[in-house]
């Protein structure tokens, strides 16, 4: 079938700590995978995607983790700020039968000062 | 500023109204979405539109009537709405159709929808 879904709804990580947020899918016909962040009062925003032939990603403070094999995709924040705190979604990008981008149901991320 | 916005913000409009909302992108991306975020569920793609023309309808109800003038803006037009359709009503937009890979899906700050 076709889920995206997200193992916790609430993560709460002391400032400074590094921070996972995890991310299962059911659907092996995903070209990208991708990471949104969404703060309160705004729209989610784009902070890395990953390639389904590659297994991992870093960008500035985050590292995207892909494991096809129990199709697990993972966020990795280092040294959380308290800037950070926001929703995080998932998404995977569907190239069967046409376009389509299905999200996460969300992790919220609290970072305690 | 992502370079998508929307307006109005926040909008509340009893169930025989008519209102639309409005998106503008300043990116020069030839595809254009709208998302519905409810409480608790995740992101829900309700149109795409690529180079003005629709692709996909995700089986929204009539009640919701898109329209794509040009690759620059795009609305959505309501009527007839039930409480139910109270959500964050998303835009967003990309160079090509997709996410991820260059193809980045940028979205608007939402409009605020309440039926009452």
């Amino acid at each position: 079938g076709e889920s995206v879904g997200l193992h916790l709804p609430t993560l709460s990580v002391q400032e400074g700590d590094n921070s996972i947020i995890n991310c299962a899918y059911s659907n092996s016909a995903s070209d990208y995978f991708i990471w949104y962040k969404q703060e309160s009062g705004k729209g989610p925003q784009f902070i890395i995607d990953i390639r389904s032939n590659m297994d991992k990603r870093q960008g500035q403070r985050v590292t995207v983790l892909l494991n096809k094999t129990v199709k697990h995709l993972s966020l990795q924040i280092a040294a959380t700020q308290p800037g950070d705190s926001a929703v995080y979604f998932c998404a995977e990008n569907l190239r069967t039968g046409g376009f389509k981008t299905i999200f996460g149901a969300g992790t919220r991320l609290f970072v305690k000062a | 500023e992502t370079g998508v916005t929307q307006t109005p913000r926040h909008l509340v409009m009893g169930m025989t109204n008519k209102k639309s909302l409005k998106c503008e992108q300043h990116l020069g991306h030839n595809a254009m979405y709208w998302y519905k975020q409810s409480a608790k569920k995740p992101l829900e793609l309700m149109f795409v539109y690529s180079l003005e023309e629709r692709v996909e309808n995700n089986s929204v109800p009539s009640r919701f009537s898109p329209e794509c003038p040009n690759s620059s803006h795009l609305f959505l037009h309501l009527h007839t709405l039930q409480p139910e359709d109270s959500a964050l009503y998303l835009c967003a937009s990309s160079q090509a159709l997709g996410g991820g890979g260059g193809n980045t899906i940028y979205f608007g700050e939402g409009s605020w929808l309440t039926v009452v």
